[in-house]
């Protein structure tokens, strides 16, 4: 059972535009998401977080919208660079496991800005 | 580079053998976790020890087993191998133990069981 989906596998987009990217949940009870990003042959690095208790969380070109009700982030890159392109991985933590660092994360997709 | 170490960086063996992979954190960081990615998957979480004690468990197979030694490096064991335990296996670590720490990501393992 997949309770963090990433539907779409690729993005493209080109540089300078906005790139958005979806994750839906299923769990009522995750209260802590996360976006990673990651590098052909590479580890994947954290991006940005948001708690349950926000709807929004920015840090430079990047924006993460959370919408309760619905179940859905977003994550917005603006402007998109080349250098963005990557996998992306949506990941949520739930109430239960906040004395631990267990994540369950998305499939990923795959964006690829293009010149 | 995000300082958290993975040996070896390819592996290649048959079904039924067993093989340990190995994991060291990022300096001062107590807590490492594990993370198997397979083809067109996300990470799944296997395990997550803190200064050497098992902190939480995923969906990790019996077959599985790993432990944090005193040093804090970790190590996975993957025994009676079949062909779907082909896999990318992450090590990450972490300062502390919640899910508000960051976690940094070693290279990985790239496992192929023939």
């Amino acid at each position: 059972d997949q309770q963090v989906k990433q539907n779409s596998p690729s993005l493209s987009v080109q540089e300078g535009r906005i790139s958005i990217l979806n994750c839906d949940y299923t769990n009522s009870m995750f209260d802590y998401f996360l976006w990673y990003k990651k590098y052909p042959a590479e580890g994947p690095t954290f991006l940005i977080s948001i708690s349950s208790i926000k709807d929004k969380n920015e840090d430079g070109r990047f924006t993460v919208f959370l919408n309760k009700s619905a179940k859905h982030l977003s994550l917005h890159i603006v402007p998109s660079q080349p250098g963005d392109s990557a996998v992306y991985f949506c990941a949520a933590s739930d109430h239960g496991s906040s004395n631990t660092g267990k994540l369950i994360f998305g499939q990923g997709t795959t964006l690829q800005v293009k010149p | 580079d995000s300082g958290v170490t993975q040996t070896p960086k390819h592996l290649i063996t048959a079904t039924g053998q067993r093989v340990t992979l190995r994991c060291s954190p990022r300096s001062g960081d107590l807590s490492v976790y594990w993370y198997q990615q397979s083809l067109d998957q996300g990470l799944q979480f296997l395990i997550q020890y803190y200064n050497g004690e098992e902190r939480a468990k995923g969906n990790i197979l019996e077959r599985f087993s790993a432990q944090q030694f005193p040093d804090l490096h970790s190590e996975l064991n993957l025994s009676s191998l079949e062909l779907g335990d082909s896999a990318l296996y992450f090590c990450a670590s972490s300062v502390g133990v919640t899910q508000r720490d960051t976690q940094y990501f070693g290279p990985g393992t790239r496992l192929t069981v023939l």
